[in-house]
């Protein structure tokens, strides 16, 4: 089946700095692809998706390019902020047997703190 | 427009013990997932409900079952509960067939003793 493989946290960066959080996938074809946040006390908040190989998510700031080549999705930001502390999930759809797709597989999740 | 809605928000169970969780879908949403999210991990997908009907399920046993109303509401439940049950279980809401825009609900945590 699919699976997602994320950098584990947690990640500390200084604010402005540059992000990045690596993410690979193994997939039968060519899904979608997904960035998910999830900040304190909340549930998860789709932040970007691709739904093809070279295409650029981007939302708020982040960004993440489908590489087939690669089977990566890595989620970058150029300058981070303070209020961008949270837990960030990569994911992608499960394969239905008979073909289809339904529910998501996530990764283990990537915890980022931005120190003022 | 109201989002994806959960209740309750926290739970508190004993071993052995059954629970009810409920989920209301994003207005204009027919289809519900369900997914348990341990401490410090990613969800896993339980099971999705589409027409009432469960379409697909995740590596979950028989101890947990679901249903969908035709409100497209939905309940999960969980039987004979387990310390490993302790999680915050979150729904998740889309239209149709697929997961391109799956929303999410708050969630329930759940705590086992």
């Amino acid at each position: 089946g699919n699976s997602v493989t994320q950098m584990e946290g947690p990640v500390t960066l200084s604010e402005e700095a540059f992000l990045t959080i690596n993410c690979t996938y193994t997939a039968t074809g060519y899904p979608s692809l997904f960035w998910y946040v999830q900040y304190p006390g909340e549930g998860l908040q789709l932040l970007l998706k691709a739904t093809k190989a070279d295409d650029k998510g981007s939302n708020k700031g982040f960004e993440a390019t489908y590489r087939k080549e690669t089977t990566s999705f890595h989620l970058e930001k150029g300058s981070v902020q303070v209020s961008d502390s949270a837990v960030y999930f990569c994911a992608l759809p499960n394969l239905y047997s008979g073909g289809g797709a339904d529910g998501l597989t996530f990764g283990k999740g990537t915890h980022l703190i931005i120190q003022p | 427009d109201a989002g994806v809605t959960q209740s309750p928000t926290h739970l508190i169970k004993t071993r052995g013990q059954q629970v009810t969780l409920r989920c209301s879908p994003k207005s204009g949403h027919d289809t519900v997932s369900w997914y348990q999210q341990a401490l410090g991990q990613g969800p896993q997908f339980i099971f999705q409900y589409y027409e009432e009907e469960e379409r697909q399920r995740g590596n979950f046993p028989d101890r947990f079952s679901g249903h969908q109303f035709p409100n497209y509401s939905s309940e999960l439940n969980v039987n004979a509960l387990l310390l490993g049950d302790s999680a915050l279980y979150l729904c998740a809401s889309n239209s149709g067939w697929g997961v391109e825009t799956q929303y999410f609900g708050p969630g329930t945590r759940l705590l086992v003793l």
